[in-house]
């Protein structure tokens, strides 16, 4: 099937170090969603893009959708020890037959240092 | 708040065993979704329904069956429980549609020994 690859898998920083995530698809997508699992919990919808250089912040996130749309960000700035969890991009893929199956990539898993 | 709850949060089954996980959403969404988690993999989709009695297989379908008799709920059974199905499952729900995010239940870690 597809695949979505996300980079880093792990990273570690220092508290207050920024922080970001890479999803990249060889196809172009529809839209993309990202998702935080904190440690013992389950995936928690934080943002959704949709128009091809869509950039949108939520405090200290920021996200960014490729102009091509086969790419996106998740950037921290300055990190907090409540940023731990593993983050997840999440595609839908344009012109799919099925737009409300999601593909999610691997994820990577944030770990803050105090 | 959309309440996803699954019947257990840790399982523990014997190999040959057959194991039903189930899944309950109070939000009257269309879809619901089963999915498993393991280290370095991400979640992978193993079935999904659309409607009541609809099912659509995910993309690793295969040692598991589901069922969904009413809309709320969405049951994932695997028939032969195998060691390499010790995993971690999640269920979702959400409105039908790309642009609707999807709401996960707690999980349920599974055991096969």
């Amino acid at each position: 099937g597809q695949q979505v690859m996300q980079i880093p898998q792990y990273q570690h920083v220092q508290e207050g170090e920024d922080f970001t995530t890479y999803c990249n698809s060889s196809t172009t997508l529809s839209n993309i969603q990202w998702y935080k699992q904190r440690p013992g919990g389950h995936p928690v919808f934080l943002i959704q893009l949709v128009k091809s250089g869509e950039v949108k912040k939520q405090k200290r996130l920021t996200f960014q959708f490729g102009e091509a749309k086969k790419n996106s960000s998740l950037h921290i700035t300055a990190t907090q020890t409540t940023d731990v969890g593993t983050y997840f991009c999440a595609v839908t893929y344009e012109r799919s037959y099925n737009t409300d199956k999601l593909i999610f990539g691997t994820g990577t898993r944030l770990q803050v240092f105090p | 708040d959309v309440k996803v709850t699954q019947s257990s949060r840790y399982l523990v089954k014997r190999t040959g065993e057959k194991v039903f996980l189930e899944c309950v959403q109070d939000m009257d969404h269309e879809n619901m979704f089963w999915y498993r988690q393991d280290p370095g993999l991400g979640l992978r989709l193993i079935y999904f329904s659309y409607d009541v009695k609809m099912k659509e297989k995910g993309d690793i379908p295969e040692g598991y069956s589901v069922s969904r008799e009413k809309k709320e709920r969405f049951s994932l059974i695997l028939e032969s429980a195998s060691t390499n199905q010790t995993s971690m499952y999640l269920c979702a729900s959400s409105f039908p549609g790309e642009t609707y995010e999807q709401y996960f239940g707690p999980g349920t870690r599974l055991t096969v020994t």
